[in-house]
């Protein structure tokens, strides 16, 4: 079974610009989830989508936003981009089935973002 | 405030030694504790703890939940130095609509031969 994969693994931007950022689950899973990691922060969750819908959010500003499509390949999207930004994305994906019970994430490789 | 508060930051040990990596924290409506091995990018689960004293167990690595302190410990014995990795403890909280899932900042361990 394929792993989660994202792209692109790499990405330099400047100040201003916006970008959008794709992770394709493992096959069956429903359940996407993005990550931003940071040196300084650590893991920060920045949402959740099931079934093409946003099921839980994190504390982030709105320029970052996401969707899921419906074979759940899910993309994110940062425009206005800051210094800030920089980090490493990283999505998980899980089966996640309707109980909402916790199962167990799977991560991809990140994406991983420099802001100049 | 939601946080899970890892300690130490890092840790650097010899072969064959023991760690003890600690992770505390204070999360509303908990349901479970989460470790994570992060070597390069992705991070890969280790285990999910839900009930106090029940140890988790795989190979050289073990872990065990407090509920009542608020704290888990992951063990690993006879370290290699492919246990060299950041740590990650996350804590899922039950709750709809918002941010379930907090991580630590990690241990990053550094084992030399």
């Amino acid at each position: 079974k394929a792993g989660v994969t994202q792209t692109p693994r790499y990405l330099i931007k400047t100040r201003g610009q916006q970008v959008t950022l794709s992770c394709s689950p493992i096959s069956g899973h429903r359940s996407v989830s993005w990550y931003q990691q940071t040196p300084g922060q650590g893991l920060q969750f920045l949402f959740e989508y099931f079934s093409e819908t946003q099921r839980n959010k994190g504390n982030f500003p709105g320029r970052f936003s996401g969707r899921q499509f419906s074979n759940s390949r899910s993309e994110m999207n940062v425009s206005t981009l800051e210094l800030g930004d920089s980090a490493l994305y990283l999505c998980a994906s899980s089966y996640r089935g309707l109980s909402s019970s916790y199962n167990e994430q799977f991560f991809g490789p990140g994406t991983r973002l420099t802001v100049l | 405030e939601d946080k899970v508060v890892q300690s130490p930051l890092s840790l650097v040990v010899h072969e064959g030694d023991t760690v003890t990596l600690n992770c505390s924290y204070e999360v509303t409506n908990f349901r479970s504790l989460l470790w994570y091995k992060q070597e390069k990018k992705a991070p890969t689960f280790l285990f999910m703890l839900t009930s106090s004293g029940i140890e988790k167990k795989s190979g050289r690595l073990s872990s065990i939940l407090d509920k009542k302190e608020l704290f888990s410990i992951l063990n690993i014995t006879a370290t290699q130095t492919g246990d060299s990795a950041i740590y990650l403890c996350a804590v899922e909280a039950l709750r709809t609509g918002a941010n379930n899932l907090f991580f630590g900042t990690g241990t990053r361990l550094t084992v030399i031969p």
